[in-house]
């Protein structure tokens, strides 16, 4: 079993979609999360940090269910930049562990 | 000064020869890494620089050999590579210690290609 595991897309949504992303690990021990987006030959970006407690910037939410080992991602009113690999990262020790990435293709 | 500079952005090397991938971060940092990324693959670690420490992936071939200085430059030495490692090659930089991770902050890569 893959220790970060992601559906690989890719998910094609019309510009001003929601769009929901949904990863899942299996390392209980890890304590922090994130989702990162990676644009075409490029290096990934954090987007954003995952708490417990669910957060929001702008556009994007992140959950995090511990129980069940699942982290999700929400877009709401995607735009055509929104296009990118999402990266969902947990971490094993002090290290980060990356899953493969959900390509997101947004179209006018 | 950008946060993590890479350096080659691109890089050709025959099978034979010796060449040095350069990371300088400008972050404050603590911890240096660098990453393997493939096509369709997860990134993956390959070396592991934090609070002077150095930790590896068991699974790198020894024709791959990393060199820290100091916290803020990191290199890759190349030697003797294979088509397979053609790949895109990338450095990052955290703050390393406490109960809290902050994520990594990645340099642009360098795209190898083994020829």
């Amino acid at each position: 079993r893959k220790e970060v595991e992601q559906d690989p897309g890719p998910f094609n949504v019309p510009e001003g979609a929601t769009v929901a992303f949904n990863c899942t690990y299996s390392n209980s021990a890890s304590q922090s999360f994130f989702w990162y987006r990676q644009d075409c030959r490029k290096e990934p970006k954090l987007l954003m940090s995952v708490y417990s407690s669910g957060n929001e910037d702008g556009r994007f939410t992140a959950q995090l269910n511990r129980a069940s080992q699942y982290i999700s991602l929400l877009i709401r009113d995607s735009k055509l930049s929104d296009s990118a690999t999402y990266l969902c990262v947990v971490t094993r020790v002090k290290e980060l562990v990356f899953g493969t990435g959900t390509r997101l293709l947004v179209s006018p | 000064e950008t946060g993590v500079t890479q350096t080659p952005r691109h890089l050709v090397m025959g099978m034979t020869n010796k060449k040095s991938l350069k990371c300088e971060q400008h972050l404050g940092h603590n911890a240096m890494y660098w990453y393997k990324q493939s096509a369709k693959k997860p990134l993956e670690l390959m070396f592991v620089y934090s609070l002077e420490e150095r930790v590896e992936n068991n699974s790198v071939p020894s024709r791959f050999s990393p060199e820290c200085p100091n916290s803020s430059h990191l290199f890759l030495h190349l030697h003797t590579l294979q088509p397979e490692d053609s790949a895109l090659y990338l450095c990052a930089s955290s703050h390393a210690g406490g109960s809290v991770h902050y994520g990594y902050t990645f340099g642009s890569g360098t795209r190898l290609t083994v020829v």
